[in-house]
């Protein structure tokens, strides 16, 4: 499709379990970004990819949280040991340009995660 | 430190009625301004944005915005609401220097027929 794909878009895991949300940006986005929406809550930044590397991962919250773009298209996101406050709709989006791109972003529809 | 504060959680307009949504901000340097539009079970869609220029900006469906600096707000509006409007409004803003938005917590268009 023509648009940002998310799989899966829903995924139930039990504490402690490992997770994989995996992005597909729209083909040529050089810049791919992965956010964090709460109930009630605006995005939160996770990690920026310009390529495959990620160009500022500050926003990921300890250690748990690790994302990979290694040919610089599809990126996932991986949690280890979830734990019930990971549970959250996590969003990626796309862009046409580096990180001072004054574009917009493109978004998918997201992967809500529910931690048991 | 940047920040974007929506400080209405809900808005109510009757169908046909001028809406508004209200967005302030604050940053250290040039504002890059942005409206993002959330329907339910839907990703994000961009709006429109104010980068530089024309105080008031138009974008889809519709909307515009008009930049304020002295006010530092950027509130959405649209002259005739249409029920299909209601959805979920986010402001999100970030300055010249660094590429990372910082969101408001959105704020819910309820538009009644």
């Amino acid at each position: 499709g023509a648009g940002v794909s998310q799989t899966p878009s829903n995924k139930v895991t039990e504490k402690g379990k490992y997770v994989e949300l995996r992005c597909d940006p729209i083909s040529g986005h050089t810049a791919l970004y992965w956010y964090r929406q709460s109930l009630g809550q605006g995005p939160e930044f996770l990690i920026y990819f310009q390529g495959t590397g990620a160009a500022d991962d500050s926003g990921l919250p300890n250690d748990r949280f690790f994302a990979v773009r290694p040919e610089g298209s599809v990126s996932t996101l991986k949690i280890q040991r979830t734990e019930r406050g990971d549970s959250a709709v996590y969003l990626c989006a796309s862009s046409l340009a580096s990180g001072s791109n004054t574009g917009e972003l493109f978004f998918g529809e997201g992967s809500r995660l529910t931690v048991l | 430190a940047q920040s974007v504060a929506q400080p209405e959680d809900q808005v109510n307009v009757a169908e046909g009625n001028p809406l508004t949504v209200k967005c302030t901000y604050s940053v250290s340097g040039n504002p890059y301004l942005f409206w993002y539009v959330q329907y339910p079970n839907r990703g994000l869609q961009f709006l429109l944005k104010y980068i530089t220029g024309d105080n008031l900006v138009k974008g889809s469906y519709g909307f515009e915005a008009e930049f304020n600096k002295s006010q530092t707000s950027f509130h959405l509006k649209k002259p005739s609401a249409l029920v299909s409007d209601s959805a979920l409004y986010f402001c999100a803003v970030r300055d010249g220097s660094n590429y990372q938005l910082i969101w408001g917590a959105g704020t819910k268009l309820i538009i009644k027929p």
